[in-house]
């Protein structure tokens, strides 16, 4: 079956420093997108892609960095410069030019501070 | 800036029974995309409905219904007959024709009760 695979899904990083979470796609989409999600805050954008080797900024990409070498792949790293990173990560994809087309999500991974 | 406002943080419903969740948005794009999420505890975000600004009639899945007022940028949820399964966190976004942002709402947490 084709969907999002995000792994892992608990991770702890000690002070200073970086972690990448990692995510994986087979549905041949062309857009793949990180968010953090905080208690009572929804949803909020860190960064998005819309093709290979090409991504944009969201809303709270301070303290994060991102690579889309291949379709496939949207890794997301937690540099140490992110003062508060304990939160919960859901990256999703969606068809390229499609926009009645929605997103589809991964499981998840929950990162916390040691 | 597109703007998506869920103004019930947290709701109940008996089983059942029906219930709305609310969800306006602002947006100047003339064509745009509505989309209900459903996030259960297992945390994994899962589609519930879409709407096209475009067009006028409601759409409609099984027990899950919207009330999609374009003046008013009002896009309700209607969930028929509650059941234990549909406890969770409802998320409502938007998303502008030609863009690949989705804007989520602060989400609103339904209970529903035995």
């Amino acid at each position: 079956d084709g969907g999002i695979t995000q792994s892992p899904k608990y991770l702890f990083r000690k002070e200073g420093q970086n972690v990448t979470l990692s995510c994986e796609q087979n549905l041949n989409h062309d857009a793949m997108y990180w968010y953090r999600q905080d208690p009572g805050q929804g949803l909020r954008l860190i960064y998005y892609s819309q093709i290979v080797n090409d991504f944009q900024k969201g809303d709270i990409a301070e303290g994060y960095s991102v690579s889309r070498e291949k379709k496939e792949s949207f890794p997301l790293t937690v540099t140490s410069a992110q003062k508060n990173p304990t939160a919960f990560y859901l990256c999703a994809s969606s068809i390229q030019g499609e926009s009645n087309q929605p997103q589809h999500f991964g499981d998840g991974t929950r990162l916390s501070i040691l | 800036a597109q703007t998506v406002t869920q103004s019930q943080p947290e709701m109940s419903v008996q089983e059942a029974e029906t219930v709305t969740l609310s969800c306006t948005y602002d947006t100047s794009e003339n064509n745009y995309y509505l989309f209900w999420y459903k996030q259960p505890p297992s945390r994994q975000m899962i589609l519930v409905i879409r709407q096209e600004a475009y067009k006028q009639q409601n759409a409609t899945e099984n027990r899950f219904s919207v009330n999609f007022q374009k003046a008013a940028k009002s896009f309700s949820l209607k969930i028929s007959d509650s059941q234990l399964g549909d406890t969770a966190m409802y998320f409502c976004a938007a998303r502008a024709s030609g863009t690949y942002k989705y804007i989520f709402g602060t989400g609103t947490r339904l209970k529903v009760l035995a």
